[in-house]
């Protein structure tokens, strides 16, 4: 059965403390791995797609990395503005997304 | 662009009564869109994939009969909750992708049924 497991499942920052958050997956034949913030009561806002291990991508304080197992999402130097549920997901075939629980962020002034 | 937009944003309904939720995909056009149900600090899971023109795929232990999902056209699915129950409160999410790729898949708001 194809999982997405995040880690860890809440973490606490303060402004300007860097971090990364932790996404392992265990599918049958990745077709992307999808990062999305989501916001109290809002739907998912997409951020990154990656598709091969090594492949690397950025925006802004932002950068998503992917390994054979793994992605990473890196924060630096996080605002409060960057407050929110990270949540990753695969996609296994069809268009269908697995969902990860989701990692929520709390950055404090 | 790749717009999603989803209406109600809330809505309250009475226990057995139905409830209709839309998801429209504003400046593309979507043949398949996807309902999904997240709890409380819980994640997003696949309800349904909405195929236009045809019967929706629903996944395993999503009851068709009480989640109807209608896709009529290009850009709208409306997702049915029939005779709501309380337990079926819950935020429910609807998606539309142009191939996913580097544009992902585009969500709508969400709708926030409770059922009293």
């Amino acid at each position: 059965e194809d999982q997405v497991t995040q880690s860890p499942e809440a973490l606490r920052l303060q402004e300007g403390e860097s971090s990364s958050l932790n996404c392992s997956y265990t599918v049958s034949g990745l077709r992307g791995l999808f990062w999305y913030r989501q916001d109290p009561g809002k739907g998912p806002e997409f951020l990154f797609t990656l598709y091969s291990a090594g492949e690397e991508k950025e925006k802004e304080r932002l950068k998503a990395t992917l390994t054979k197992k793994e992605s990473f999402l890196h924060i630096t130097a996080p605002k409060p503005e960057d407050s929110a549920t990270y949540l990753c997901a695969s996609n296994t075939g069809f268009q269908k997304l697995v969902f990860g629980t989701g990692t929520r962020l709390l950055v404090s002034p | 662009g790749a717009v999603v937009s989803q209406h109600p944003s809330r809505v309250i309904c009475k226990s057995g009564t139905s409830v209709k939720i839309e998801c429209r995909s504003l400046d593309f056009q979507a043949t398949t869109m996807f309902w999904y149900r997240q709890f409380p600090k819980q994640s997003l899971m696949l309800m349904a994939t909405s195929n236009e023109g045809s019967k929706a795929t629903y996944e395993q232990g999503v009851e068709k009969d009480k989640f109807l999902i209608n896709h009529a056209s290009l850009t709208l699915s409306t997702l049915t909750v029939t005779s709501a129950h309380p337990e079926d409160s819950s935020f429910y999410i609807c998606s539309a992708g142009r191939g996913g790729g580097d544009y992902g898949y585009t969500f709508g708001s969400g709708t926030r049924l409770t059922v009293v």
